[in-house]
Parts: C-alpha cells; structure tokens; sequence
C-alpha cells in the first residue's frame, strides 16, 4: 500500500519561511509531487521532485530525498495569500495515480 | 487555452439515487482522473483514463464508473448513492504521455447526499 505523513497545520507570520515536511511509504516510487488549495477551490500544482535534491520554483522549493522516504516544501517570504492547505502526492508516471496526502493548512497571519 | 470544467457545481440527491457529474479536459488533453475530497481530506484517487480505456483504478467499489469520450470530456457515475458519498468531486487532466504528476483539476462538484 501507500500512505503519506505530513502535519495537519501550520502557522508562521507574513514574511517568514515555513518548511513542510512530507514522508512517504509506497510500493514502488515515481517522484514526489505538491499541489496548493485554498478553501473552496481546485487543487493547483506547485512542484515536482523525481530525483533526490531541491527544486526551486519563486518562492517556493521543494526538495526530496528518496533513501529516506523524505520530502519538503520550503515557502519562503511568506504572503497572506500562502494561507491554504498544501498536499504532498506520491506516483505520476504515465498511467499511474497520483495519492495524496491528508494535506497540510498553512495560516498566515500579519 | 481553456481550463478543466466541471458541471454541475453542486447537486444535492437522496439515499439510493444515481448521479452523473461531467468534466471537460484541458484542450490536449488525453488522460483525466477523478477523485473524491471529503472534508478536510486530500484528494482520494477513484480511476483514471487514458485515450478513453480505464488504466487505473483507487479502493472504490463498481457503483462508481466512468467514461471517456472521443473529446476527452468524461463522466462519473455513482449508483446507489449512499450518506459517505457526499464530498467534493474533482476531476484532472493530464498529458498521459510525459506522466501525470503535474495534473490540472477542475472546481469540482459539491455533491450532499440525503
């Protein structure tokens, strides 16, 4: 099976960095990817890890390292906007799903 | 370049009902999949297509089906609607070729059962 461990909120004031982290068990691993959801909208993609290392994209990062079933999401110079719940997803090769985490709510407040 | 559609935005059914929820694929897109968003959940993966034939399916039972058109719009259908089924429905659209982690969703369908 697959499951997914990532904290259930998060809070930081505007301006600083938060780090949320994501671990990962599955059968079998394609890479690690991080969607974005503000409250009552779509899911939108942030970033995607397939090899160990740190992606970085703006503000945000992301970084994976696969030997320890280890992931994060690094959102830098926080903006009351950032306030949403952020996902951590496992798979994604072609023709495989993707699986979610239960997603983190991240509050920032000024 | 137009975004993934869902329709309708909302639906409220009974107990025991079927419902059909609708969702247009990003223009190029061939592979959508649908899942299910409880709340405060992510997103729980039912099946996905590609080019119009089921290749994946999550832990739901066969109450739950699908369809992929020859334009890549698809359908899920839901029979015997129970209490737990209500939650919001996303749907999302890839590019089954070059992997589908970067999906593009729809705004989902809201579905309360009663």
């Amino acid at each position: 099976g697959q499951s997914l461990e990532q904290p259930s909120e998060v809070t930081a004031v505007e301006g600083a960095i938060v780090q949320i982290n994501c671990t990962y068990q599955t059968s079998g691993f394609y890479g690690l990817s991080w969607y974005q959801q503000h409250d009552g909208g779509a899911p939108t993609f942030l970033s995607y890890n397939a090899l160990d290392g740190l992606e970085e994209t703006g503000r945000f990062s992301s970084f994976l390292s696969r030997s320890d079933s280890y992931g994060y999401l690094l959102l830098q110079e926080l903006q009351m906007k950032d306030s949403a719940s952020y996902f951590c997803a496992v798979g994604g090769q072609a023709g495989t799903a993707l699986i979610f985490g239960k997603g983190t709510t991240l509050s920032v407040s000024s | 370049e137009t975004g993934v559609t869902q329709s309708p935005t909302h639906l409220i059914k009974t107990r025991g009902q079927q419902v059909t929820l609708r969702c247009s694929s990003q223009s190029g897109h061939n592979t959508v999949s649908w899942y299910q968003q409880a709340l405060g959940q992510g997103p729980q993966f039912i099946f996905q297509y590609y080019r119009e034939e089921e290749n994946g399916r999550g832990n739901f039972p066969p109450r739950f089906s699908g369809l992929q058109f020859p334009n890549y719009s698809s359908e899920l259908n839901v029979n015997a609607l129970e209490l737990d089924d209500s939650a919001l429905y996303l749907c999302a659209s890839s590019l089954g070729t070059s992997g589908t982690y970067e999906q593009f969703f729809g705004p989902g369908t809201r579905l309360t059962v009663l």
